[in-house]
């Protein structure tokens, strides 16, 4: 089973870059790497995802070296709504064909302070 | 756009009484999945969905029961609630376009406390 393992919580000040990063040293050929945000009483919600080397959108830029055992989370800027559970997902590849199973660990919560 | 939808959002039930989690997607994505979150904790995966007519078991399938009848309706059923089954339920769907990786698409999720 792929299996993803962050730290369990982070401290930053507003203004300040965050960097989170997300071990997955069983990844798979085909699997790409994702991340979810969830909010107090929220449902997770989509942010980033990647195969290789670096993306980058509105909201964050995601960075997996070449060995892709790893991904680094970078969010610019934070402010005090980036508060929040950071969750890294990888896919399954042992759920059999058609039937991916996606599982969130316990995610890393960032709290960014004033 | 509604997205996913689940009801109710917050429920008290007494120990063995049985009720049903109500989850739809007007998204149109053949797959569904429903998860409960403990305090403080991830997410772990109950039931899972790969298109009407077919549901498979997660990682902790025990106290409930499913079914997929069309692809927008994803109801979970609680038989006999008993107190550890006192969390937050997500319900979530997705498009598989590729083979590993999906968006997850989740509802706003349903309080569950049984006493």
């Amino acid at each position: 089973l792929a299996k993803t393992t962050q730290p369990i919580s982070m401290d930053s000040y507003e203004g300040q870059e965050v960097n989170i990063t997300c071990s997955h040293n069983n990844i798979a050929t085909n699997d790409y790497i994702t991340w979810y945000q969830q909010f107090p009483s929220q449902g997770p919600r989509f942010i980033i995802q990647g195969y290789k080397t670096k993306v980058t959108n509105e909201v964050a830029s995601l960075f997996i070296p070449a060995d892709r055992k790893s991904s680094t989370l970078s969010l610019p800027r934070v402010s005090l709504s980036d508060t929040a559970v950071y969750y890294c997902l990888v896919g399954d590849p042992d759920s059999g064909a058609g039937s991916y199973q996606l599982t969130f660990g316990k995610g890393t919560k960032l709290s960014v302070i004033p | 756009n509604a997205g996913v939808t689940q009801t109710p959002k917050f429920r008290i039930l007494k120990i063995g009484q049985s009720m049903t989690l109500q989850c739809t997607q007007d998204m149109n994505h053949n797959y569904m999945y429903w998860y409960r979150q403990d305090p403080g904790m991830g997410l772990k995966l109950i039931y899972y969905s790969v298109g009407a007519g077919i549901t498979d078991k997660g990682e902790v399938p025990n106290g409930y029961n499913v079914s997929r009848s069309t692809t927008e309706d994803f109801p979970l059923r609680l038989e006999l609630a008993a107190p550890s089954q006192t969390s937050v339920y997500f319900c979530a769907s997705s498009y598989l376009y590729k083979e590993v990786s999906e968006k997850l698409f989740f509802g706003s999720g349903t309080q569950l406390s049984v006493l």
